[in-house]
């Protein structure tokens, strides 16, 4: 089952504006983690929120994670020409007799204009 | 440098040759993966391992298969390659709490079978 759908599936937005990305998943998580990728490229882990926080921040981003609604959302703030890529949620689920599961969406195609 | 390392890169092939894409952390990661990504589909896992010598099936196995003889390598094997899987190949590590945890991605391998 697909987990982790990301909304919008792209997004162009001016140097300096915010950036806004939601993601939606079906089952119960372990934790919820957000990934970038430059076109082409391996992804990059962004940041990590586990099931029982809310919000969490690193640098200019910022995500939060509502547990009750199934969803997450990752806010780039004051963003730049760079911050111009793919952004990827995945949810971890536990898996009986096995180490777990990373489930990726489909993405949001971020293009910052400068 | 941490890194996860995969090769060949770029890999154009024919139909039925056999070819091995290799994978290798210096994390010592106990846990590691491998994706496909196709336009539309996202990241799916192929396999995945939880130790030395224990691989599993993910949810896209069919015309793979995988080894883990060693910690740091985990080379994925199409014994008889067709068109279908023409793809983005990403092989990734992950440490501490296991495969839901952060996972450190290669650069991937963009293969073509015609």
């Amino acid at each position: 089952s697909q987990q982790g759908e990301e909304d919008p599936q792209a997004l162009s937005i001016q140097e300096g504006e915010n950036a806004t990305m939601n993601c939606s998943y079906k089952t119960s998580i372990n934790n919820l983690q957000w990934y970038r990728q430059n076109s082409g490229r391996g992804l990059v882990h962004l940041i990590l929120i586990r099931s029982n926080e809310r919000e969490k921040h690193s640098g200019r981003l910022r995500v939060t994670l509502d547990t009750s609604k199934k969803s997450s959302s990752l806010l780039i703030t004051a963003s730049r020409a760079a911050d111009t890529a793919s952004y990827f949620c995945a949810t971890g689920q536990r898996v009986y007799n096995q180490g777990g599961k990373l489930i990726f969406g489909q993405g949001t195609e971020l293009s910052v204009k400068p | 440098e941490a890194q996860v390392t995969q090769n060949p890169r770029y890999l154009i092939t024919v139909t039925g040759k056999k070819l091995t894409v290799t994978c290798s952390q210096n994390m010592n990661h106990e846990y590691m993966s491998w994706y496909r990504q196709d336009p539309g589909l996202g990241l799916r896992q192929i396999y995945y391992s939880m130790n030395v010598e224990a691989t599993d099936k993910g949810d896209v196995p069919e015309g793979y298969k995988v080894s883990r003889k060693e910690k740091r390598n985990f080379p994925l094997i199409l014994e008889s390659p067709s068109p279908n899987q023409t793809s983005l190949y990403f092989c990734a590590s992950s440490g501490g709490r296991g495969l839901t945890d952060t996972q450190y991605f290669g650069p991937g391998t963009r293969l073509t079978v015609l």
